[in-house]
Order: structure tokens, then sequence, then C-alpha cells
């Protein structure tokens, strides 16, 4: 089946780098991207969206780039502090075919881990 | 806090138990979800519902019964499990259809012992 996956399953830089996290997805049909963050004992929290009529999306520190083409996602993370050390997932999403909701397909996440 | 809110947040049971873990969103989705999160495994999408009409299941074992009897609530119930059956379970919701505001709750850790 068709599914997302990451490049690396860890990723360490210095505090006050820049981090890239990516993402490798099959599915032509996904319209709908979300890089997920999740610290230990927590649940995923939102960091940004990206649409597929988008190729880059800005947020506060962080940045989401799409090459369709090739189908890849990537999150940038500027100024990498030690608050941003957890688990990043991308998730790609498209309607189910019966027209409701939305199935989201996860990858199996980086941890990254922010050096002082 | 999301907005969506998880109890219990940690959970031990005999295989022979009967427990119920809740899920309860107040951001006026109409979506909502169960996802099992197992130890380097992905995420694992296990039901849908949609305007309180479940709309997926995805092959989920029948000793996991899922409940939802608004668009606020949902339900878990949990009978007869497997030790493999330990993770940690995930509630999310999002406007139905369009996929904007996807938030998950913090989960519920449960153990089958």
């Amino acid at each position: 089946g068709e599914s997302v996956g990451l490049h690396l399953p860890t990723l360490s830089v210095q505090e006050g780098d820049n981090s890239i996290i990516n993402c490798a997805y099959s599915n032509s049909a996904s319209d709908y991207f979300i890089w997920y963050k999740q610290e230990s004992g927590k649940g995923p929290q939102f960091i940004i969206d990206i649409r597929s009529n988008m190729d880059k999306r800005q947020g506060q520190r962080v940045t989401v780039l799409l090459n369709k083409t090739v189908k890849h996602l990537s999150l940038q993370i500027a100024a990498t502090q030690p608050g941003d050390s957890a688990v990043y997932f991308c998730a790609e999403s498209l309607e189910f075919s019966s027209g409701s909701a939305r199935q989201l397909t996860f990858g199996s996440g980086t941890q990254l881990t922010v050096l002082p | 806090e999301t907005g969506v809110t998880q109890t219990p947040r940690h959970l031990v049971m005999g295989m022979t138990n009967k427990k119920s873990l809740k899920c309860e969103q107040h951001l006026g989705h109409n979506a909502m979800y169960w996802y099992k999160q197992s130890a380097k495994k992905p995420l694992e999408l296990m039901f849908v519902y949609n305007f309180k009409e479940q709309t997926e299941n995805n092959s989920v074992p029948s000793r996991f019964s899922p409940e939802c009897p608004n668009s606020s609530h949902l339900f878990l119930h949990l009978h007869t499990l497997q030790p493999e059956d330990s993770a940690l379970y995930l509630c999310a919701s999002s406007q139905d259809g369009t996929g904007a505001g996807y938030t998950f709750g913090s989960g519920t850790r449960l153990t089958v012992v």
C-alpha cells in the first residue's frame, strides 16, 4: 500500500543551528500535508500545514516545502532551540472515498535532539 | 490543552477486564477519530466518526468497540484485550471533510497485563 515515510529516524543539531527534517510520500492523490511535533507523554501537536496548490509556507521559525514532482516534503526549523527536541511526524491527507472526513497517513517520525 | 481532552491518561487492565476510554472536544468539530500509537510504529487509524456516524473502520478487532453519542464525545470500549494491545491511544477531531484543524488529544497510555 502507499505510505508516508521519513528519510532519517534521528537528527541531532546544535542549538542555534537550522534543522531540516525530510519526508517522502507516495500517494499522488494526497492534497494536504501536515507536520506534527510530539513531545514525550503528549499527543501530536500541529506545527504547520500546506496544501498541494502551494510549494512553500512559512510560520514562526518554521517553513514547509513541498515538491510534488518528487513527492517530497520538508520541515525547516530556524535557530533550533532546546524546546524543539521532540519527534516530528509528517502526514499526508486525502478525503476518504466515502467523501466523509479526512484520512491522515503518518510516517514513523524523526527524533530531533538539540545539543547545547 | 489542545481542546481535545482524553481520560484517563493512564490505564492498566487485565485481559479479562472491561474498560472505556473517553474523548471530548470543545472545538466545534464534526469528525472524531481514534488512533493507536505503538512503539516505533506509525500512528494507525482505527475508527472515524463524522456527524456521529461511523464512516471508517480500519479492520480493527471486535475487542475494540467505539461509541459516539454526539459530535463532542467519543468512547472506545475495551474488552478481552491482549498484551500486544498495549499502546498509546490517541483521539483526534477535525472539521469534516476539510482536514482543517486536525487536532489530537494527549492520549491514554494503555497497558494490558
